[in-house]
């Protein structure tokens, strides 16, 4: 996706914490969702960032550096079925959204 | 149960011939939208909507229609399907623009379709 930048795979160890990193272009910023997409399935809502710092779900959390145009999703305590693609997507203030490729997970016993 | 129910989940079609992806939430979202995503492309917005009788094109709108009579539903029609329209379909919808109330999208189920 044009001027999103994230890893395309990852891989981790079950039991363990991943950070996944997204950079994206700043100007006309408007807010930072992250999306999970099992293979073959729709995309699920995780989280989303307009502020800068860290919002924690669950095992989930998702921080924002507005001046750094950077983002990162935390995965704790990582489970089999957190293997997925996990998307970074920016909303811009035209309203419009730009998606990430996907860093594919794959989190191993 | 909030949903968005999209149908067929598969679909294999010959070039030319009409098809319609039906499309509905009850949720009563005010925005509605069609993506396609194609490996290496990642998610790409073909239309949307902001409300009834409201529409407009996305980033890839060619051999594409929509309409949205009804807010619950949103359509997708392919008037001469060509085999580079094969791709795997997601509708969406959220309550505010683009899913910034907070909230993000809710997506249906996909539709893998298949042009020959």
């Amino acid at each position: 996706g044009q001027n999103i930048d994230q890893p395309t795979e990852m891989t981790a160890t079950e039991g363990a914490i991943v950070q996944i990193n997204c950079t994206y272009q700043t100007s006309g910023f408007n807010g930072l969702f992250w999306y999970q997409q099992h293979a073959g399935e729709a995309p699920t809502f995780l989280s989303y960032n307009v502020l800068d710092g860290l919002e924690e779900k669950g095992r989930f959390s998702s921080f924002l550096s507005r001046s750094k145009g950077y983002s990162y999703l935390l995965l704790k305590e990582l489970q089999m079925k957190d293997s997925a693609s996990y998307l970074c997507v920016r909303a811009g203030n035209n309203r419009k959204l730009i998606w990430g490729l996907g860093t594919s997970l794959a989190v191993n016993p | 149960e909030a949903q968005v129910t999209q149908n067929p989940r598969y679909l294999i079609t010959v070039t030319g011939k009409k098809l319609t992806v039906t499309c509905s939430q009850n949720m009563n979202h005010e925005y509605m939208s069609w993506y396609r995503q194609d490996p290496g492309l990642g998610l790409r917005q073909i239309y949307y909507s902001m409300n009834v009788e409201v529409t407009d094109k996305g980033d890839v709108p060619e051999g594409y229609k929509v309409s949205r009579k009804e807010k619950r539903n949103f359509p997708l029609i392919l008037e001469s399907p060509s085999p580079n329209q094969t791709s795997l379909y997601f509708c969406a919808s959220s309550l505010g623009a683009s899913g910034q109330a907070g909230d993000g999208y809710t997506f249906g189920s996909g539709t893998r379709l298949t042009v020959v």
